[in-house]
């Protein structure tokens, strides 16, 4: 049974250039999250959907962050332009609607680098 | 507004000790209290959770201790060893779907 997929695993990038993070949720799963892992922060939440509709977005830091989820099988995080604060791990993680026990299921990460 | 706050930031332990961190919150609509364990390079990954109909559960060496008067839960890792090396993070769930996690514990288990 294949979990949350997430890509790239590394991402190494220039100041200004856009980035692209993408996140295939567990099939069945209504909701969708994404968190950002910083040593000073922790997890912080960004944004969720429910169904593909973006319910809360507003851990979005700024206007340089937004999260699509064309479909139940797929969603991106996009910065630009990117700045090195950017720089951490991106998480994506999903959970059924129905008969959720309350685990969150992660991805392996994006690491994402600006210099 | 940190809903949960986790203690402490960092812990080491040596091989066969006992690893405690703990968490309080400050939301009494709060019902359901999960631990994480994230290993390096990897997502976090539920290790075992509490309701507050309970003060207690125990899964192998890991131990929930829940308070609900005091609004504090703690973990205990009894025997350590050094797989368990791993950040280690608390969470409290209410009405919603959304947990809210404390910051983190870096634990390492010297052998």
């Amino acid at each position: 049974d294949a979990g949350v997929i997430q890509s790239p695993r590394h991402e190494v990038t220039e100041m200004g250039q856009e980035v692209t993070l993408r996140c295939k949720p567990i099939s069945g799963h209504d909701y969708l999250f994404w968190y950002r892992q910083t040593m000073m922060r922790g997890l912080e939440l960004l944004i969720y959907f429910n169904n593909n509709v973006p319910i809360d977005d507003s851990g979005m830091p700024e206007d340089r962050f937004s999260a699509k989820m064309p479909n139940a099988s797929f969603s991106t995080l996009k910065i630009q332009p990117s700045e090195p604060r950017d720089s951490a791990v991106y998480f994506c993680a999903s959970i059924p609607g129905e008969a959720n026990t309350g685990e969150l299921f992660f991805g392996e990460g994006s690491r994402l680098t600006v210099l | 507004q940190q809903q949960v706050k986790q203690s402490p930031q960092s812990l080491i332990v040596q091989k066969g000790g006992i690893s405690i961190i703990n968490c309080a919150y400050e939301n009494t609509a709060f019902d359901y209290f999960p631990w994480y364990q994230q290993f390096p390079g990897k997502g976090p990954a539920l290790l075992i959770a509490i309701r507050p109909d309970v003060s207690e559960k125990k899964e192998g060496r890991f131990t929930i201790s829940f308070n609900k008067s005091a609004k504090q839960f703690s973990l205990h890792i009894m025997d350590s060893q050094p797989g368990d090396s791993a950040t280690y993070f608390c969470a409290a769930r209410g009405g919603s779907y959304i947990p809210t996690f404390g910051r983190g514990t870096s634990l390492i288990v010297h052998p």
